[in-house]
Order: C-alpha cells, then sequence, then structure tokens
C-alpha cells in the first residue's frame, strides 16, 4: 500500500465548476499536508499548505485536512482553463528528526474545459 | 531573485553512460532535494543535502547513483552506467531552514533525462 494515495484522473470539467481533488494517507505522523500545481514539463509550484488538521483559504482555493479519516482535499472555486495541469498533494512530518522530505501523491490531471 | 536553476534540461544518455544532472540552489539556500518523476507518477524523494553533507538518502537507489553538495558550487547527482529504466525527470528543491515540512521547498523546473 503506498503512503499517499490519489486518483490520477484524468478529470474534466467546465468553465466556472466547482473541482474537488482528493488524497489519503496511511502514515498518521504526517503533519504538514500541501498542494502542487504542476504545468506540463514544468516543475511543481506550492499552492497552498496546512499543518496539523483543519481549512485553509486562498483566493478560489481551499485545502482541508481531517487527520482522524487521513484524508485530504483541495477545492477550487470557479474553476478556469488556466487551471488546468496536474495537481499533486504531498505530506510531510514534524519534529525532531524531520528532515522536510516530501512525500507525494501520484498527481490528479485536471482540464477545465471553456 | 533567481529560482532554483537545474541544468541542463535536456539530456540524452546512451545505455551504460554516465549523467550528471547540476541544481544551483535559490540565493541563501543551503539545503537541497532530489525528486525523480517517473512518466505518470509522483515524484519519488531520492535524497537530501545540506553544504557538504548528505543528511537523508533513503531513496536513493543502492547502486550507479550519488550526490554531492559542495561547499562551493551546484549540486550534483551522478548517475553511472545509466540504463533505460533512469529515463525521467529528475527535480530538485531547495529550501533556507532545515526540515520545515518542505513549506519553504521551491522546486525547480527539472531535468528529463532520456536514455537510448
Amino acid at each position: 500500500q503506498k503512503e499517499v494515495e490519489q486518483d490520477p484522473g484524468p478529470l474534466s470539467v467546465p468553465e466556472g465548476a466547482i473541482v474537488s481533488l482528493n488524497c489519503t494517507y496511511s502514515n498518521s505522523a504526517f503533519q504538514y499536508f500541501m498542494w502542487y500545481r504542476q504545468y506540463s514539463r514544468k516543475g511543481p509550484e506550492l499552492l497552498m499548505y496546512t499543518y496539523s488538521s483543519g481549512n485553509k483559504e486562498d483566493g478560489r482555493f481551499t485545502a482541508q485536512v481531517d487527520k482522524s479519516s487521513k484524508y485530504i482535499s483541495l477545492f477550487i472555486r470557479d474553476s478556469q482553463p488556466s487551471d488546468s495541469a496536474t495537481y499533486l498533494c504531498a505530506m510531510s512530518g514534524h519534529g525532531s528528526g524531520n528532515t522536510g522530505k516530501l512525500i507525494f501523491g501520484q498527481g490528479t490531471t485536471l482540464q477545465v474545459k471553456p | 531573485n533567481a529560482g532554483v536553476m537545474q541544468n541542463p534540461r535536456h539530456l540524452v544518455r546512451r545505455r551504460g553512460q554516465e549523467a550528471r544532472l547540476r541544481c544551483s540552489p535559490m540565493k541563501g539556500h543551503s539545503h537541497v532535494y532530489w525528486y525523480r518523476q517517473l512518466p505518470e507518477e509522483g515524484l519519488k524523494f531520492m535524497v537530501y543535502l545540506q553544504k557538504e553533507n548528505i543528511i537523508d538518502e533513503s531513496g536513493m537507489p543502492k547502486e550507479r547513483f550519488s550526490a554531492e553538495f559542495p561547499k562551493e558550487g551546484p549540486s550534483i547527482l551522478r548517475i553511472q552506467q545509466v540504463v533505460r529504466g533512469d529515463s525521467a525527470a529528475y527535480f530538485c528543491a531547495s529550501s533556507p531552514l532545515i526540515g520545515q515540512g518542505g513549506t519553504e521547498a521551491f522546486f525547480g523546473q527539472g531535468t528529463r533525462l532520456t536514455v537510448v
């Protein structure tokens, strides 16, 4: 079983739709939860991160973490064609001994159609 | 302030040759992470280095792969005697602080290695 599971999609939605992207994980030591966006042939770009449980909002993006269920989500409101990319969830531990290395999900490919 | 610079962006090697991938971290960053992305897969951690030290190499294959981050100059990921299975995109990320959960890590554009 992979430490982080993410449905690779592809996910296709019309412009303006609300997009929901999700990951599950198995390691209860994870404390930092990140979402990256990766355009084709580019490096990952950090969208937002959450420490421990809770919600975080940044413009059209909302990240949610449910540690009891080991489940994280990224919601994109009013999706735009420019949001078409691969979205990667990533996780990391915390505290002494934590090196900051990231454990990534497989990535979900999103296409927003005009 | 330039971002994380990786070169070359594309590298073609024949089976059995050596591949050297370079990563110059952002100014002021002294921590470098290397990740590998195989086709249709997420990024896999390979190694974490600070200047002149390998801190965590738990993701590095046991043979043919090595990494360094000298006091001066870029970090180097070296793959000896490449095989077709080494074909992938290799990304480096740099961070100013130790172990900040990856929240301060910035990625380069990657080097795409093709082994023919």
